[in-house]
């Protein structure tokens, strides 16, 4: 079963513009961990936010920002006012308390546009 | 600081031949592991390790094979290829559970 799912395949927006990437996920476990890593068309795996199960609190950093809702196993990613330089791949991922391995969703494709 | 270092970045194979991805870590972390990364699939895992000696297979292990016998290196060999493995693969070390893991370059792999 899929453990993380990102339904949005790909996003277009224009310079400037917010985009909120989804991120829905599913574990039967209390404590678990939650990723966002960014692919830039360099191919790299850039590491951008992690989150604990048991901290519930936005984050903001610079143009980014999470929010994290238990109630809806929900960790959305939001990039406001949008640069070409946010084009990338960026993929949500989960880690339960007994394994070192990560499970990644699918991936969404942010194309911004000049 | 070197953090993961994979190589070949970019091989072309045919199909029966046999390679090794060459995976080092200069972090000291105990776990270590190979993914694929497919279009539309994310990364996959392939096989991890959590500590030299020891080693157990992820979600897509059939085909690959890999040992663990120091702390640094992680290699991951590929026995017959066959062109469903063509893929990029990353190798990748993480400190302790629950902590982010650290993705080395990248190996594009085309088996025709």
């Amino acid at each position: 079963a899929q453990k993380v799912t990102q339904a949005q395949t790909e996003i277009s927006v224009v310079e400037k513009e917010d985009v909120t990437l989804d991120c829905v996920y599913e574990t039967r476990d209390t404590t678990y961990y939650l990723f966002w890593y960014k692919q830039p068309p360099s191919g790299e795996l850039v590491f951008l936010i992690r989150r604990n199960s048991f901290d519930e609190q936005n984050e903001i950093s610079g143009r980014y920002s999470w929010n994290f809702q238990k109630s809806t196993s929900s960790f959305n990613f939001t990039i406001t006012a949008s640069q070409v330089v946010d084009s990338a791949v960026y993929f949500c991922a989960l880690s339960e308390p007994n394994d070192y391995k990560l499970s990644f969703g699918a991936g969404t494709t942010v194309t911004v546009r000049a | 600081n070197a953090g993961v270092t994979q190589t070949p970045k970019f091989q072309v194979l045919k199909t029966g031949q046999s390679m090794t991805l060459q995976c080092a870590q200069d972090m000291n972390h105990e776990y270590m592991s190979w993914y694929r990364q497919d279009p539309g699939m994310g990364l996959r895992l392939i096989h991890y390790s959590v500590g030299a000696g020891i080693t157990d297979q992820g979600e897509v292990p059939n085909g690959y094979n890999v040992s663990r016998s120091t702390t640094e290196d992680f290699p991951l060999r590929l026995l017959s290829a066959a062109p469903s493995q063509t893929s990029v693969y990353f190798c990748a070390s993480t400190y302790r559970r629950g902590t982010e893991a650290f993705f080395g370059q990248g190996t594009r792999l085309t088996v025709v």
